[in-house]
């Protein structure tokens, strides 16, 4: 089974700041992604980033970008120059493409994400 | 090219009843996924549809169902509602093709509330 951890229930970060949310998951698949979403209050779920799990390379987006660790099955994503628009709840997910799971997302428990003027 | 949308997008139904819930997929996304959000068990994963065949089921009792048509589009039902099924429901549009890999994009979501 999947399982997906977010060890930040909360983080807070000053406008233009740095900020950076943590993820580890476990899987025994080797075909997988991994997706970071993003849920305003309007609790419409955003895709931010995603990363396929063959590529060693990091994914970035604009401001987003992501450290995949693949040895350690740490995935975190770092918000470069905050805006108050970044402000939600962060979700990290793991999608299997293999196995008998296929096409499931597993999501962690969400990160609450502040950000200051 | 549109997103995935959801109808209705707020319910309100009785303990006992049963809703259905409709999802229309982005256009050429054959695979459509359903997942329950509420504040004490977070996200779930409620079943998984590709060409009108259930692949893939979470761990919900047989009052949830589902099914997908042959345009894509999908529906779940829930039926004999109790008060645990409020939440938001929410539909991912998903297209799965080599060299393109995963994409996955949610739908505005139906609150349901039963009371």
């Amino acid at each position: 089974a999947q399982t997906v951890t977010q060890s930040q229930p909360e983080m807070s970060v000053q406008e233009a700041e740095t900020v950076t949310l943590s993820c580890t998951y476990d899987t025994s698949e080797s075909d997988y992604y991994l997706f970071w979403y993003k849920q305003p209050p309007s609790r419409q779920m955003i895709l931010v980033i995603r990363q396929e799990a063959y590529k060693q390379q990091n994914a970035t987006e604009n401001r987003f970008s992501v450290n995949f660790q693949k040895a350690a099955k740490s995935f975190s994503l770092k918000i470069s120059d905050s805006q108050l628009g970044d402000a939600a709840m962060y979700f990290c997910a793991s999608f299997n493409a293999g196995g008998t799971s296929y096409g499931k997302l597993t999501f962690g428990q969400g990160t609450i994400l502040t950000v200051h003027p | 090219k549109a997103g995935v949308t959801q109808t209705p997008r707020y319910l309100i139904k009785t303990r006992g009843q049963q809703v259905t819930l409709s999802c229309s997929p982005i256009s050429g996304h054959r695979s459509v996924s359903w997942y329950q959000q509420t504040p004490g068990q977070g996200l779930q994963f409620l079943f998984e549809y590709f060409s009108e065949t259930q692949r893939n089921k979470g761990n919900f009792p047989g009052r949830f169902s589902g099914r997908q048509f042959s345009n894509s589009r999908s529906e779940m039902n829930v039926s004999t509602l109790e008060l645990g099924d409020s939440a938001l429901y929410l539909c991912a549009s998903s297209l799965i093709a080599s060299g393109t890999g995963v994409e996955q994009y949610f739908g505005p979501g139906t609150r349901l509330t039963v009371t």
